[in-house]
């Protein structure tokens, strides 16, 4: 069985402030794929990243950082120099190299306050 | 650009009615997925379908049917609503292709029943 976990139910910074999302997963699966999705008021599921579990170099677009470590198991996610508009919830999802459904993590509320 | 539209934003039905939820994606996809969204519980699948006419049961299936006439287009049933599926409802698209699996989602529908 495969489980995502976000410990981390709601985090609130100041603007410009750097925060750290967690994501812990498990799967049996040797190959397997990770998500973040960004869920902002609106309601919409954006897709941010994939990560192939065999390639474990981070990645940086903008000001968002990936983080993945395979020995810990965890995909956590950096945003730098936070904004009012990264106020959102983020969602962690694995899924197996077989499969085509994802499991998703119970979601991480971020409030960015000016 | 992935475009996947739901037909509603916002629904309000009454106990007992018959609620159609329709989702389309322009992408060609074959999977498309439908997820309830709920305070605390994340993301869980309802149910999925591979290809027209397909399906299959995702987590939480009870109380819901699906419909995958055509390709585009993938509608959730629920043949007497009740007021416990008052929810946040999803529907997403992926391709069948190894590597172009990432799930993209449509705006959700907010469901009240009453």
């Amino acid at each position: 069985a495969q489980k995502v976990t976000q410990a981390q139910t709601e985090i609130s910074v100041v603007e410009k402030e750097d925060v750290t999302l967690d994501c812990v997963y498990e799967t049996r699966d040797t190959t397997y794929y990770l998500f973040w999705y960004k869920q902002p008021p609106s309601g919409e599921l954006v897709f941010l990243i994939r990560r192939n579990s065999f390639d474990e170099q981070n990645e940086i677009s903008g000001r968002y950082s990936w983080n993945f470590q395979k020995s810990t198991s965890s995909f956590n996610f950096t945003i730098t120099a936070s904004q009012v508009v990264d106020s959102a919830v983020y969602f962690c999802a694995l899924r197996g190299n077989a499969g085509n459904m994802l499991t998703f993590g119970g979601g991480t509320r971020l409030m960015v306050k000016p | 650009d992935v475009k996947v539209t739901q037909s509603s934003r916002y629904l309000v039905k009454r106990t007992g009615e018959k609620v159609f939820l329709e989702c389309v994606q322009d992408m060609d996809h074959e999977n498309m997925f439908w997820y309830r969204q709920d305070p605390g519980l994340g993301l869980r699948l309802i149910y999925f379908s591979y290809d027209v006419k397909m399906k299959e049961k995702g987590d939480i299936p009870e109380g819901y049917s699906v419909s995958r006439e055509k390709k585009e287009r993938f509608s959730l049933i629920l043949e007497s609503a009740s007021t416990n599926q008052t929810s946040m409802y999803l529907c997403a698209s992926s391709s069948h292709i190894a590597g172009l699996k990432t799930q993209y989602f449509g705006p959700g529908t907010r469901l009240l029943v009453l």
